[in-house]
């Protein structure tokens, strides 16, 4: 079976640093896919880890741990625009859809 | 970048009636396109997959014959709701990977807001 866990809520203040993890149990692993998704828009793509280690791009860095089966998004500097959710999602073999987890409501305060 | 057109972005129909989704890839060719339904506050959940030419294989509980896909080309992916209720009404989205693969190539249309009244 597949199966993908991420907090459902998170709350950061302007400025800070947040780091939303992700869990992954699924039959294969060909990647790891972290996507923003604000309300009522689809989602748009932020990282991919296929290695293990951590992928720097600009404010955001994503890391891998395969053994472990765990991923972690970090956003650095947060701005009122990171308000958003956060999807988590895993390819299980080549040509296949992606498995999303539930995402991650982030909500950035002043 | 990829680019997946998807139209339109937001239908209103009443009960009964059916409504087309159109998904068409614009700078590449477009051999997998996955449908996918997200309810308010909820993940995507993957409703089908089209592969160009062939039949689309459904997930679970899709009901194939309500949601109609056809993949006639590899640049156009159509989902049809037929016979929608309002419990139809959700946010559709495509998404569409390039043939050659590679470790990126999945876009994602703009998505369609679908309201059965």
């Amino acid at each position: 079976g597949q199966n993908i866990d991420q907090p459902t809520e998170m709350t950061a203040t302007e400025g800070a640093i947040v780091q939303i993890n992700c869990t992954y149990q699924t039959s294969g692993f060909n990647g790891l896919f972290w996507y923003q998704q604000h309300a009522g828009e689809a989602p748009t793509f932020l990282s991919y880890n296929v290695l293990d280690g951590l992928e720097e791009k600009g404010r955001f860095s994503s890391f891998l741990s395969r053994s472990k089966g765990y991923s972690y998004l970090l956003l650095k500097e947060l701005q009122m625009k990171d308000s958003a959710s956060y999807l988590c999602a895993v390819r299980p073999r080549g040509n296949t859809p992606l498995v999303f987890g539930k995402g991650t409501r982030l909500s950035v305060i002043a | 970048g990829a680019v997946v057109s998807q139209h339109p972005s937001r239908v209103i129909c009443k009960s009964g009636t059916s409504v087309k989704i159109e998904c068409r890839s614009l700078d590449f060719q477009a051999t997998t396109m996955f449908w996918y339904r997200q309810f308010p506050k909820q993940s995507l959940m993957l409703m089908a997959t089209s592969n160009e030419g062939s039949k689309a294989t459904y997930e679970q509980g899709v009901e194939k014959d309500k949601f109609l896909i056809n993949h006639a080309s590899l640049t156009l992916s159509t989902l049809t709701v037929t016979s929608a209720h309002p419990e139809d009404s959700s946010f559709y989205i495509c998404s569409a990977r390039e043939g050659r693969g590679g470790n990126y190539g999945y876009t994602f249309g703009s998505g369609t807001r679908l309201t059965v009244v």
